[in-house]
């Protein structure tokens, strides 16, 4: 069973450009989650969709982040224009079970706006 | 809000020393406890979880924690590292509650001298 995937593994920006970050979660799973953890600090949840719909969405740091997940499967998280403090690691994160919620990680995305 | 803490930011050990992390957690009510492990390189893989029941949970690759819930708190240990336990280590809370989102300690980095 493919685990959960994110793409790209690093993306290296100039702050005001645009990026979309991708999260492919794992077959079946209808909860996904966005998490973001600034250097040094800790991993900051930011968003939940359940199939395509936005569960909770309380840790979208500002109007310049959006997240979508058309379709109920993959999702796509964009930046626009990116800042400096939006740099970090942003993790992606599946889970089927809803009762227990054991969610599947993915490898994350190295942001670096500049 | 929910808040986690975790005693270490950074601790050196020696190979076959025995290891603890301290974890606590703010909540009052019902919690799923977790503790995940990020090894160099790689994404964050579940350790182990407390949902119910039995208090000292065992995970993979010989760790266990122990729930105290007068103490609110979900300490990892393992009684003897290895080298290769190098790695950051998460504990992550989610409320009693269906798909609620992850609430992370700020992490703590474990090094093992050979």
């Amino acid at each position: 069973e493919a685990g959960v995937t994110q793409f790209p593994s690093h993306s290296v920006i100039e702050k005001g450009q645009t990026v979309t970050l991708r999260c492919d979660p794992i077959s079946g799973h209808d909860n996904l989650y966005w998490y973001r953890r600034v250097m040094g600090k800790e991993i900051k949840f930011l968003l939940h969709f359940v199939k395509e719909s936005k569960q909770d969405e309380s840790g979208m740091p500002n109007n310049r982040f959006l997240a979508e997940r058309t379709g109920g499967t993959y999702s796509t998280l964009k930046v626009q224009p990116a800042e400096l403090e939006d740099s970090g690691v942003y993790f992606c994160a599946s889970s089927q079970d809803l009762e227990y919620n054991e969610q599947f990680f993915g490898p994350g995305t190295r942001l670096t706006v500049l | 809000a929910q808040s986690v803490s975790q005693h270490n930011h950074h601790v050196i050990l020696s190979e076959a020393a025995s290891l603890e992390l301290g974890c606590n957690y703010s909540y009052g009510g019902t919690v799923n406890l977790f503790w995940y492990v990020q090894y160099p390189g790689q994404h964050l893989q579940l350790l182990l979880k407390y949902f119910s029941g039995d208090p000292l949970v065992k995970g993979i690759k010989g760790f266990e924690a122990e729930f105290i819930k007068s103490k609110f708190s979900f300490n990892l240990r393992k009684p003897s590292v290895q080298w290769s336990d190098t790695a950051e280590y998460f504990c992550a809370v989610n409320e009693d509650n269906y798909g609620q989102n992850f609430v992370f300690g700020p992490g703590t980095r474990l090094s093992v001298l050979p």
